[in-house]
């Protein structure tokens, strides 16, 4: 069975341009978390969606939004970039979101903003 | 302020030693992870634990709740285990606090 899938691996965009990140859940999760890890830091989080709701939200600002679709794969926009959102974007995916099933985590997006 | 402390920063073992990573937490939680991130950057999850200790092969995780404190030890290091080991909690499960993470080397 497939684990936790992001696309694109690397990308490279300029300030002030928007990026969409994407993410498919190991098969039968349905929540879906995003974080923001920056280099030399813990990872940041983001967003928690289940069941196409977001439950949960980060200490990030409105530039950053997120959806789940019903297939539970799910995708983070991020608009008007700024240099300090070079990061390396983790997707991780759960059976629930609650705190006693475990987090799956995928290989991540390496977002760098010039 | 941190909700998840993680000590040491970084660590240099030669292979073979005995190492402990440790996790101190403030806020109450419903369960503990351990992660491991290899540079490149995928995070594996080596532990879930809510209670006691779990052990995986030459990996122990133990948690105490009362004192909010776990720790991950590793016998008979190898230099495959270097990597960032990052402890997180999930108060609710709507958010996880990750720690800044350890970073690990073992000398052959």
């Amino acid at each position: 069975d497939a684990g936790v899938t992001q696309s694109p691996t690397h990308l490279i965009k300029t300030r002030g341009q928007q990026v969409t990140l994407r993410c498919s859940p190991i098969s039968g999760h349905k929540s879906v978390s995003w974080y923001q890890q920056v280099l030399g830091q813990g990872p940041q989080f983001i967003f928690q969606y289940y069941e196409k709701e977001e439950r949960g939200r980060g200490n990030f600002p409105d530039r950053f939004s997120a959806r789940q679709f019903p297939n539970y794969s799910s995708e983070l926009n991020v608009n008007a970039l700024l240099l300090g959102d070079s990061a390396l974007y983790l997707c991780a995916s759960s059976f629930t979101p609650t705190g006693g099933y475990e987090q799956y985590f995928g290989p991540g997006t390496r977002l760098t903003v010039t | 302020k941190n909700e998840v402390e993680q000590s040491p920063q970084n660590l240099t073992a030669q292979e073979g030693e005995f190492i402990t990573i440790n996790c101190s937490y403030s806020v109450g939680i419903s369960a503990l992870h351990w992660l491991q991130q290899h540079p490149g950057g995928g995070i594996v999850s080596l532990f879930m634990l809510s209670s006691g200790k779990k052990k995986h092969g030459r990996l122990i995780a133990t948690i105490n709740i009362q004192e909010k404190h776990s720790s991950l030890h590793i016998t008979a290091s190898h230099p495959r285990d270097s990597a960032v080991y990052i402890c997180a909690v999930s108060p609710t499960g709507n958010q996880f606090y990750f720690g800044t993470g350890t970073s690990l080397t073992v000398i052959p």
